[in-house]
């Protein structure tokens, strides 16, 4: 089953933030985020395993909260090269399929 | 490093005709590699998961015999679109997992755009 992404699409000035969220309606065992720029293959940014930790790349940092099974994913600070569409990936259990959400197409304006 | 290629990066090619698209882990071998369609502004979905020197587990809805999915060596996959038609016409990108780390992460090839005219 598909994860839920919100928004469906943003529009940043430079500079400011940003927050992705992927939610699920079952029980995860870890999130991965991706950012894919047009026409390219998606770049892996981050994975987060319950527990509910959370990581940082650059000035993008995710967390996980395992009994919401949901994630989010933070831009801070954004730069015209976060611009792109982002996905995050699910799996119910080691060793399982990723099962993508719909996206979040973020445009960063100068 | 974790780079994945794959070959062509577009084709096109008439109705009717079947077209390989190769997927090769360049700087580690892959216990497993993945293949998903990508229609334009859509997400990722995955067609078929493809292990090393065993038959490829196809998602519900994907023809097998339509794409059929060699993996003959832990750095090489292989899918083939047989008969296509224009609604096959998409983003085909395949991605590859390190051994050893499950299927936690996964790393894409720069995908191939497949036209049928």
């Amino acid at each position: 089953q598909q994860p839920v992404q919100s928004p469906q699409a943003v529009i940043l000035r430079e500079g400011e933030d940003a927050v992705i969220n992927c939610s699920s309606s079952k029980a995860l065992y870890s999130v991965h985020w991706y950012r894919q720029k047009h026409g390219e293959a998606p770049v892996f940014l981050m994975i987060l395993l319950k527990g509910g930790e959370q990581k940082g790349h650059e000035k993008i940092s995710a967390s996980f909260n395992e009994k919401k099974q949901q994630s989010s994913l933070y831009l801070t600070a954004s730069q015209l090269s976060y611009s792109g569409t982002y996905f995050c990936g699910t799996v119910k259990a080691a060793g399982n399929k990723l099962t993508f959400g719909g996206g979040t197409r973020v445009l960063v304006k100068p | 490093g974790a780079v994945v290629s794959q070959h062509p990066s577009r084709v096109i090619c008439k109705s009717g005709t079947s077209v390989k698209i190769e997927c090769r882990s360049l700087d580690f071998q892959a216990t497993t590699m993945f293949w998903y369609r990508q229609f334009p502004k859509q997400s990722l979905m995955l067609m078929a998961t493809s292990n090393e020197g065993s038959k490829a587990t196809y998602e519900q809805g994907v023809e097998k015999d339509k794409f059929l999915i060699n993996h003959a060596s832990l750095t090489l996959s292989t899918l083939t679109v047989t008969s296509a038609h224009p609604e096959d016409s998409s983003f085909y990108i395949c991605s590859a997992s390190k051994p050893g780390t499950g299927n936690y992460e996964q790393y894409f090839g720069p995908g191939t755009r497949l036209t049928v005219t």
